[in-house]
């Protein structure tokens, strides 16, 4: 059974940090990989998807990179900003999605 | 609008009482997806079709829930006989594809079941 975990489950910065949130995954079977974006009390927002044959995504200040092999994904969140505050999931795909819990991030003004 | 649109956003339920959530996929989308997702949890996967298949029901948590999609675009979730442990947000997500393509998601129903 696939089963995905993010580390850590909250982070605070300050306002300006660059920042690395993880995710891993326990079977490397997956056709891609999605970064999502939930503000509190709204729907999921996706950021980022990687197919299995990536090894990363760009878009503006964020960066995912995908290890199928080692069942790691990371997502790269450069010059945070307060409006980056919000909960990031990660999921991977089979046809369903699989999601992690999440990471709770709150950049500090 | 363009997106994944659901309704109601609230619902309130007393124990026992049955409901039907309804997600309306974005035009020309084939998958649509039924998600659960806890209090402080991940979404977790209820349901998926494909036009008006259901394909993939494994994730309905008993055979209280039901999922239905008659024609191929609007799909209703019904809940019967609801309870407490049912309080959760229901999100729907749709896609182009079957596979690759992203899953779009709506801003889901906070079902609360007193």
């Amino acid at each position: 059974k696939q089963e995905v975990t993010q580390i850590p489950a909250a982070l605070s910065v300050p306002e300006g940090e660059n920042l690395v949130l993880n995710c891993s995954f326990t079977d490397s079977a997956i056709y891609n990989l999605q970064w999502f974006r939930q503000d509190p009390g709204k729907g999921l927002t996706s950021l980022l998807l990687i197919q299995s044959s990536q090894r990363e995504q760009t878009s503006g200040r964020l960066n995912a990179s995908l290890d199928k092999s080692s069942g790691r994904s990371t997502l790269y969140i450069a010059a945070s900003q307060p409006g980056d505050s919000a909960t990031y999931l990660c999921a991977v795909v089979l046809e369903k999605l699989v999601f992690g819990k999440g990471t709770k991030l709150t950049v500090n003004p | 609008g363009a997106g994944v649109s659901q309704s109601p956003r609230y619902k309130v339920a007393k124990r026992g009482q049955d409901v039907a959530l309804r997600c309306d996929p974005i035009s020309g989308h084939v998958s649509l997806f039924w998600y659960q997702q806890a209090l402080g949890q991940g979404p977790e996967f209820l349901t998926y079709f494909q036009n008006e298949a259901q394909l993939d029901k494994s994730g309905l948590p008993s055979d209280r829930f039901f999922a239905e999609r008659p024609e191929g675009s609007v799909s209703t979730l019904k809940i019967q006989r609801t309870q407490q442990e049912d309080s959760a947000v229901y999100l729907c997500a749709s896609s182009l594809d079957r596979v690759v393509a992203e899953q779009y998601f709506g801003p889901g129903t906070r079902l609360t079941v007193t």
